[in-house]
């Protein structure tokens, strides 16, 4: 099993949609998560930590499951400016971050 | 938001050279780190760095890549002798703490030929 898995996509989702991410990780013991979006071919950009109570930022809200070892990420009233690859980051512990392959989402208007 | 930069933004190099790569990291973070991504592929995490040494590597990391921070604000990824497969991006990271999300630079676009 891969240490962090996403489906890669591409998600095409109208502008307005509701859109919802996935993400699985293998490390029953990581500590800290985290979304991130990626342009292409620029840098990660931190969107948003991931607790364990669940939260929200605007239109972005994100859930941790740490029984069954996933993460999610909703993203309500996609605009075109959405349009990216979102990461889903899990830190192991002392260090250790693992990234997923990312899920790609085009909001069309 | 303040910065980690990078340089340079693009590097071309011929196969077998050393080639150096800088970043400054924001000036009160203490967490550093390298990563790579080859075109195409995910962010593979290479190297962590705290306290003036190496606190986890990948298996990337072989003997071939080596980092430091001499002065204090620089912090260094060189590869010895680069080979073809190390053409990507590579991006430094700092953080504050070990547990708090990472800010990143724009990366260095590597290009071995």
């Amino acid at each position: 099993r891969k240490e962090v898995e996403q489906d890669p996509g591409p998600f095409n989702v109208p502008e307005g949609a509701t859109v919802a991410f996935n993400c699985t990780y293998s490390n029953s013991a990581s500590q800290s998560f985290f979304w991130y979006r990626q342009d292409c071919r620029k840098e990660p950009k931190l969107l948003m930590s991931v607790y364990s109570s669940g939260n929200e930022d605007g239109r972005f809200t994100a859930q941790l499951n740490r029984a069954s070892q996933y993460i999610s990420l909703l993203i309500r009233d996609s605009k075109l400016s959405d349009s990216a690859t979102y990461l889903c980051v899990v830190s192991g512990g002392y260090q250790k971050v693992t990234f997923g392959i990312g899920t790609k989402l085009q909001v069309i208007p | 938001e303040p910065e980690v930069t990078q340089t340079p933004s693009h590097q071309v190099t011929q196969m077998g050279q050393e080639v150096i790569l800088r970043c400054v990291p924001i000036s009160n973070h203490l967490y550093f780190y390298w990563y790579r991504q080859i075109l195409g592929q995910k962010v593979e995490f290479l190297v962590s760095f705290y306290n003036n040494e190496i606190s986890e590597k990948s298996e990337i990391f072989d003997d071939q890549f080596s980092v430091e921070r001499p002065d204090g604000s620089n912090f260094t990824l060189k590869i010895r002798s680069t080979k073809l497969e190390d053409s990507a991006m590579y991006f430094c990271a700092a953080a504050g703490d070990s547990a708090s999300p990472q800010h990143f630079g724009d990366g260095t676009r590597l290009s071995i030929l």
